[in-house]
């Protein structure tokens, strides 16, 4: 079965210290796995992506198959990411018909001053 | 705002009335998606076309739901006889799916939350 799973509901971090939100799936294809970010009263927008490879606002996150993770890190918290963090996961292979995105129920992640 | 657009952004509803939303997607993209997201949890999927097919509904969608995307431009998605679990956040996504980079990714509305009172 596909599942996403976020075992934090809430994460409380002091700002200038590493983050680590923590994201697992379950997956028997190729996935490809996305960070969704969500501010306060703002509409869903995608972080980042595994197959960028890139950093988005100081953000990386690494794909590990072996550990069926694909967690969300950044080295020094700033205020602004506070907000609720969605981890999910594409179904999307190859233009197939089988299109959907499979979200965890996220964290919420609150930066201290 | 050139995103996707949803309407209305809030809609309180009698038990057993019809609904019907909106969503305008970015033109340039080939495929929308339906979502349903209730408090506490991440969106689920409901439903999607690739142009103006629907290609995949998901379990959730009972047979009081229908979503429409006749011209293959915008959709609409209507709830039938509303009952109280049907009140949630609906949300409306776009992408464009093709080329080199195969997928660009969803571009989500700010939703329409629906409550059935």
């Amino acid at each position: 079965a596909q599942r996403v799973t976020q075992p934090e509901k809430l994460l409380s971090v002091f700002k200038g210290a590493p983050v680590e939100l923590k994201c697992n799936y379950s997956y028997s294809g190729s996935p490809e796995l996305f960070w969704y970010v969500q501010y306060s009263r703002q509409r869903l927008q995608l972080l980042l992506r595994h197959i960028s490879r890139e950093s988005i606002k100081g953000f990386t996150a690494d794909l590990n198959k072996g550990e069926t993770s694909f967690h969300l890190k950044k080295p020094f918290a700033q205020e602004e990411d506070s907000a609720m963090y969605y981890c999910a996961l594409s179904t999307l292979f190859l233009m197939n018909r089988d299109d959907k995105i499979i979200f965890g129920k996220g964290t919420r992640l609150h930066i201290l001053p | 705002d050139t995103g996707v657009s949803q309407n209305p952004r809030h809609k309180i509803t009698k038990r057993g009335q019809n609904v019907t939303f909106r969503c305008d997607p970015i033109s340039e993209h080939n495929r929308l998606y339906w979502y349903r997201q209730t408090l506490g949890q991440g969106p689920e999927f409901l439903t999607y076309f690739q142009n103006e097919a629907q290609l995949e509904k998901s379990r959730l969608l009972s047979d009081r739901f229908s979503a429409e995307r006749p011209k293959g431009s915008f959709s609409t998605l209507e709830i039938q006889r509303t009952e109280q679990g049907d009140s949630a956040m609906y949300l409306c996504a776009s992408s464009l799916v093709g080329g080199i980079d195969r997928y660009y990714g969803y571009t989500f509305g700010s939703g329409t939350r629906l409550t059935v009172v």
